[in-house]
């Protein structure tokens, strides 16, 4: 059972544009929603991180976005470089257990 | 600061054979996760490890699949009689005891095992 959906699959921006990624849950016990974004070869690694009783927030060009009655969130990448394309993995976390991951999205930014 | 560390990186087996992946959390964590990336998809969870105990092993499979974390040494993610389907990169991911500043006991990871079983 698919816990966390994660869309789309793949995306492809032009440089400077907005990557928008897009989550949705189903267990209301998850109180912890990490982006991780892994480079070919290598481990994932925690990007930004919310807690459900915040809407919204921003570090740097990344910003996370939690509608927690609809139990969606969304990553978006203002000014989009090359260099994050990767594949980025939405997580969610129920209090001192295990993080169930998204299927990812891989994001390339052309030039 | 040494992050997490896993060995080997990659891993060749036959069917049949027994593959050991080790992995050695950051320095003052206690708290060790496996997960495991099959090609094109996204981390599932398998096992969740204190020092001497597992937490919770609903991820892993009944049979062929052990995990220890011992209280020397590191932890040891076990495949007996592998087969072709065990072929995957499994992470380990570790966090510290107590949930700090941010509130939460967050994870970090490995670079990873490719283990390929010809």
């Amino acid at each position: 059972q698919q816990q966390v959906k994660q869309s789309p699959q793949s995306l492809i921006v032009q440089k400077g544009g907005i990557s928008i990624i897009n989550c949705a849950y189903e267990n209301t016990a998850f109180d912890y929603f990490p982006w991780y974004q892994q480079f070919p070869g290598k481990g994932p690694a925690l990007l930004i991180a919310i807690r459900p009783d915040v809407s919204e927030k921003k570090e740097g060009r990344f910003t996370i976005s939690f509608n927690k009655s609809a139990k969606q969130f969304s990553l978006h990448i203002m000014d989009s470089q090359p260099g994050d394309s990767a594949t980025y993995f939405c997580a969610a976390k129920e209090s001192g257990s295990r993080l169930t991951f998204g299927e990812g999205t891989q994001l390339t930014v052309n030039p | 600061n040494a992050g997490v560390m896993q060995n080997p990186r990659h891993l060749v087996r036959r069917r049949g054979q027994e593959a050991r992946l080790r992995c050695s959390p950051m320095k003052g964590h206690s708290h060790v996760y496996w997960y495991r990336q099959l090609p094109e998809e996204g981390l599932k969870f398998m096992v969740y490890l204190q020092k001497e105990n597992i937490i919770d092993e609903s991820g892993m499979p009944k049979e062929r699949f052990s995990a220890e974390f011992p209280k020397e040494g590191p932890s040891i993610l076990r495949i007996q009689q592998v087969v072709r389907g065990d072929s995957a990169a499994y992470f380990c991911a570790s966090s510290p005891a107590d949930r700090g500043i941010a509130g939460y006991n967050e994870q970090f990871f490995g670079p990873g095992t490719r283990l390929t079983v010809l």
